[in-house]
C-alpha cells in the first residue's frame, strides 16, 4: 500500500523569504501523480501543484516550484517570495495512475513572519 | 470550470436528529464523489466513495447505517449523518471526480452536534 509522509508538523518563514515542504512517499507502482494542496483559514482545498511521475521535469506555477526525486521517492514544494496569503496548511498526496483515490500526507502548517 | 459545491456550510443540530449535507458538481458530470472527515489539524480522512446509481463504497471503521451517502445523479450526492452525537461534530469536505481521475473539492462543512 502507498504511504505519504510528510515530516514537518509546522514550518515558519519570514515574509520574501523562501521556504521548502518536505513530503516523501512510499510505493511500488512507476506511474502515478503527486500533489501538493493548500488548506488556508477558510478550509477550502486548493490544488497547489501536480506531478506527473513520468515526467522528469519539475513542476512549477508561478512561486510554487517542487524538487521531485523520484528514485528518493521525494517530493518537496518551494515557496518563493512567501506572502502572508501562503499562510496555511499544505497536504501533500499522492494518487495511482489509473485509480481515483488520493493518499494523504499528515499536513505542514506554514506561518508567514511579517 | 470544476466547481463543487457544498450546502449547508455550517449547521447545528441537536443530538438525535439527522442532518443531510448535499455536494453538487456545478459544472461537470462527476461519476464519483468523495466524502472525508477532517478533524481540527489533522489531514482528510474519507470516509466514503460513491459512484452514480450504485451503492457507496464505505472505509474501514466508517458507520454504513450512520452515514448515509446517496449519489442520485452525476452532480449530487447527499451524505446524511442519522441520530447524529456531539463525536459526529467535525468538517466534511466531498470532492468530485470527472473521467480525468482529477478530484475537485467542495468547501466543506462543519457540523456540530449539540
Amino acid at each position: 500500500a502507498q504511504t505519504v509522509t510528510q515530516s514537518q508538523p509546522e514550518m515558519s518563514v519570514q515574509e520574501a523569504e523562501t521556504v521548502t515542504l518536505s513530503c516523501t512517499y512510499d510505493t511500488s507502482e512507476s506511474d502515478y501523480y503527486l500533489f501538493w494542496y493548500k488548506q488556508p483559514p477558510s478550509r477550502q482545498m486548493i490544488l497547489v501543484i501536480r506531478q506527473e511521475a513520468y515526467k522528469q521535469q519539475n513542476a512549477t506555477e508561478n512561486r510554487f516550484s517542487v524538487n521531485f526525486q523520484k528514485a528518493a521517492k521525494s517530493f518537496s514544494l518551494k515557496i518563493s517570495d512567501s506572502q502572508l496569503g501562503d499562510a496555511a496548511m499544505y497536504f501533500c498526496a499522492y494518487r495511482s495512475f489509473d485509480n481515483y483515490q488520493l493518499i494523504w500526507g499528515a499536513g505542514t502548517k506554514l506561518i508567514i513572519k511579517p | 470550470g470544476a466547481v463543487v459545491s457544498q450546502h449547508p456550510s455550517r449547521v447545528i443540530c441537536k443530538s438525535g436528529t439527522s442532518v443531510k449535507i448535499e455536494c453538487r458538481s456545478l459544472d461537470f458530470q462527476a461519476t464519483t464523489m468523495f466524502w472525508y472527515r477532517q478533524f481540527p489539524k489533522k489531514s482528510l480522512m474519507l470516509m466514503a466513495t460513491s459512484n452514480e446509481g450504485s451503492k457507496a463504497t464505505y472505509e474501514q471503521g466508517v458507520e454504513k447505517d450512520k452515514f448515509l451517502i446517496n449519489h442520485a445523479s452525476l452532480t449530487l450526492s447527499t451524505l446524511t449523518v442519522t441520530s447524529a452525537h456531539p463525536e459526529d461534530s467535525s468538517f466534511y469536505i466531498c470532492s468530485a471526480a470527472s473521467g480525468n481521475y482529477e478530484q475537485y473539492f467542495g468547501p466543506g462543512t462543519r457540523l456540530t452536534v449539540t
